[in-house]
């Protein structure tokens, strides 16, 4: 099956650094996503990338959506204490996957005031 | 509030009973899922439902039943729990784009519940 791999699987940083961490997949997908977990609640989306090529921005965050489709990254700038949490790529092949998502493992980051 | 809500959030029960874990969105979308999440926080799908009708079911055990009464429903029933079923199960909704070149549209997942089983 599909399988995404995140990287790195955790980060420990200092507050006002730049951050930035990618997912490669073994296949294409037509959507790549970016989610973040907060202790005890669900992921919330950060970014959705629709297009290969697409570079998309959400305030201090950016991500790509790779050309060749199996590859995505995001990166957060000067970083602040509440960007703590799991951060989650995640794809979708498209077709009649009727919203299948295939998640990585997830990066957590931790940030130092 | 517009949102995916599930109940109980925490759960603890004991090997051999049975459980029901209930998702409902007020988002308007047609499609539902659950999720697991493990303990090294690796989120899996296990079920999707479009419009009350079994889409997805990714080679869960029989004990697991989900049950769609309505699009904004899905509930999930659990018998005979495992010790490997603790986990943390997510609900998750979208609206379904078909055809053409709509775009996808992420899922909007509840808060989770936390399942021990002792």
């Amino acid at each position: 099956g599909q399988q995404l791999n995140q990287s790195p699987q955790s980060m420990f940083i200092q507050e006002g650094e730049d951050v930035s961490m990618n997912c490669t997949s073994s296949s294409i997908f037509n959507t790549w996503l970016w989610y973040k977990q907060d202790p005890g609640e669900g992921p919330v989306l950060l970014i959705a990338l629709y297009k290969a090529g697409e570079l998309t921005s959400n305030g201090r965050l950016t991500a790509q959506f790779g050309i060749t489709r199996k590859d995505s990254f995001l990166n957060i700038s000067a970083s602040i204490p509440s960007d703590v949490g799991i951060y989650f790529c995640a794809g979708n092949a498209g077709g009649t996957s009727y919203g299948k998502l295939t998640f990585g493992q997830g990066t957590i980051l931790t940030v130092h005031p | 509030d517009t949102a995916v809500s599930q109940t109980p959030k925490y759960l603890v029960t004991q090997m051999g009973n049975d459980k029901s874990i209930k998702c409902e969105q007020n988002l308007g979308h047609d499609t539902m899922y659950w999720y697991k999440q493990d303990s090294k926080k690796f989120l899996k799908i296990m079920f999707s439902y479009n419009n009350k009708e079994l889409i997805i079911n990714e080679t869960v055990p029989n004990r697991f039943s989900p049950k769609s009464p309505d699009k904004a429903h899905l509930n999930l029933h659990i018998n005979s729990l495992e010790l490997g079923d603790s986990a943390v199960y997510f609900c998750a909704s979208s609206q379904t784009n078909r055809g053409g070149n709509l775009k996808f549209s992420p899922l909007h997942f509840g808060n989770g519940t936390r399942l021990t089983v002792t």
